[in-house]
This record gives structure tokens, C-alpha cells and sequence, in this order.
């Protein structure tokens, strides 16, 4: 059964701050991983999408996959309140009706 | 484009009901799910569907079912509803070859007392 683990927060940083997201995952065969954005009430939303081991860049966000630790993590730059939300990392196991959800972090910016 | 689109956003029902959440996109995607999510829970995918006809069970398919007569509409059937089945359903819909990058619906939220 393929897992994907989050700590579940809150994790709370200051305005302007780095914050760093962290999910590690169970099957060394996984491909592909997601980054979802949940804020309270809301449906999830596509923020992240990583392939390949090193650093994705877009805008104030940046994606890190290690393949070899099986550790995928999300950094926020410049962290505004509009970024407090739950964010669910994904594991997409290769074929559709695969992609296992983390429990989510959940980010608290305060101003 | 309104994307994805769930109905009702709300609903109680009473232990035994069955009922019927409606999911449509008009994105024109052959991928369609419907998850679940319970607090503090990460999502949970019930069924999916890879297009027209073909419907395949996920990881809590137990008290569901599904069909997926057109490529725009994937409604979830709930049979006898159980209080285990209080929970935040979300329909979601992806492209041919979207792999994980999945365009969510709204939500709806179920509660059976």
C-alpha cells in the first residue's frame, strides 16, 4: 500500500518568511508528485508539479524531489497571509486513478 | 468554462437514504474521479473513470457506485446512507495523459444523522 506521509502542522511563520513544506513517500518506483493548495472550505488546487530529482522554480515557489531519500518538499518565498492554506502533497503512481494524497500540512502566515 | 461543477453543495440525509451527487465538466476530459475527504484526512479516491463506459473502483469504493454514460457526467450513487458516509465528496476531472494534474469541483458536503 503506497503511503505518502505529511507532518500535519500547523506550521506557523512570519510574513515574508521561507516556508518549507515537507513529504516523504513509500514506493521507490514513484514518478511524479504533486503539490495541491487547499484553503479552509475550499477544493484543492494545482500549485506544483515535480518529475525529476532537484529543484522546480515558479515564481515564489519552489519544488524539491530526492529520488534516493524519497523526500519531496515545497518552499515558499517571501510567505504572504494569502498563502495560509493546507497543502496536500500527491504521489502519482504511473497510471490514472493512482495518485495518493497526503494528509497535508497546514501553513499559518501571520502578518 | 465552468470547469468542473458538483450539485447539491449540501445535503443531510437520514440513515437508509440513498441519493445521488451530480458531477459535470466542460472541459472535455476523458479522466473523471470522485474522492472523499474526511477532517484532518487527506483525500480518498472512491471511484474513477478513464471514459465513457468504463468505471473502475479506488481505495473506499464500499456503499457507492458510479456510471459514466457521456464524457461530461460522472454521478456517485449512495446506497443506504451510513453516518460513516458524513464526509466533503469532490468530483475531479483530468486530461487524457494529466497523469496527477487534476481540476477539482467545488465540493459537497454530506451529512447522514
Amino acid at each position: 500500500q503506497k503511503e505518502v506521509e505529511q507532518n500535519s502542522g500547523p506550521l506557523s511563520v512570519p510574513e515574508g518568511a521561507i516556508a518549507s513544506l515537507n513529504c516523504t513517500y513509500s514506493d521507490r518506483g514513484s514518478q511524479s508528485f504533486f503539490w495541491y493548495r487547499q484553503y479552509s472550505g475550499k477544493s484543492p488546487e494545482l500549485i506544483m508539479s515535480i518529475y525529476s530529482n532537484g529543484d522546480k522554480e515558479d515564481g515564489r515557489f519552489t519544488a524539491q524531489l530526492n529520488k534516493a531519500s524519497q523526500y519531496v518538499s515545497l518552499l515558499i518565498r517571501d510567505s504572504q497571509p494569502s498563502d495560509s492554506a493546507t497543502y496536500l502533497c500527491a504521489d502519482y503512481g504511473g497510471s490514472q486513478g493512482n495518485l495518493i494524497f497526503g494528509k497535508g500540512t497546514k501553513l499559518s502566515v501571520k502578518p | 468554462n465552468a470547469g468542473v461543477t458538483q450539485t447539491p453543495k449540501f445535503r443531510i440525509l437520514k440513515i437508509g437514504q440513498s441519493m445521488t451527487l451530480q458531477c459535470t465538466q466542460d472541459m472535455n476530459h476523458n479522466y473523471m474521479y470522485w474522492y472523499r475527504q474526511d477532517p484532518g484526512m487527506g483525500l480518498k479516491l472512491i471511484y474513477y473513470s478513464v471514459g465513457a463506459g468504463i468505471t473502475d473502483k479506488g481505495e473506499v469504493p464500499n456503499g457507492y457506485n458510479v456510471s459514466r454514460s457521456t464524457t461530461e457526467d460522472f454521478p456517485l450513487r449512495l446506497e443506504l446512507a451510513a453516518p460513516s458516509q458524513t464526509s466533503v465528496y469532490f468530483c475531479a476531472s483530468s486530461p487524457q495523459g494529466g497523469g496527477g494534474e487534476l481540476f477539482f469541483g467545488e465540493g459537497s458536503r454530506l451529512t447522514v444523522l
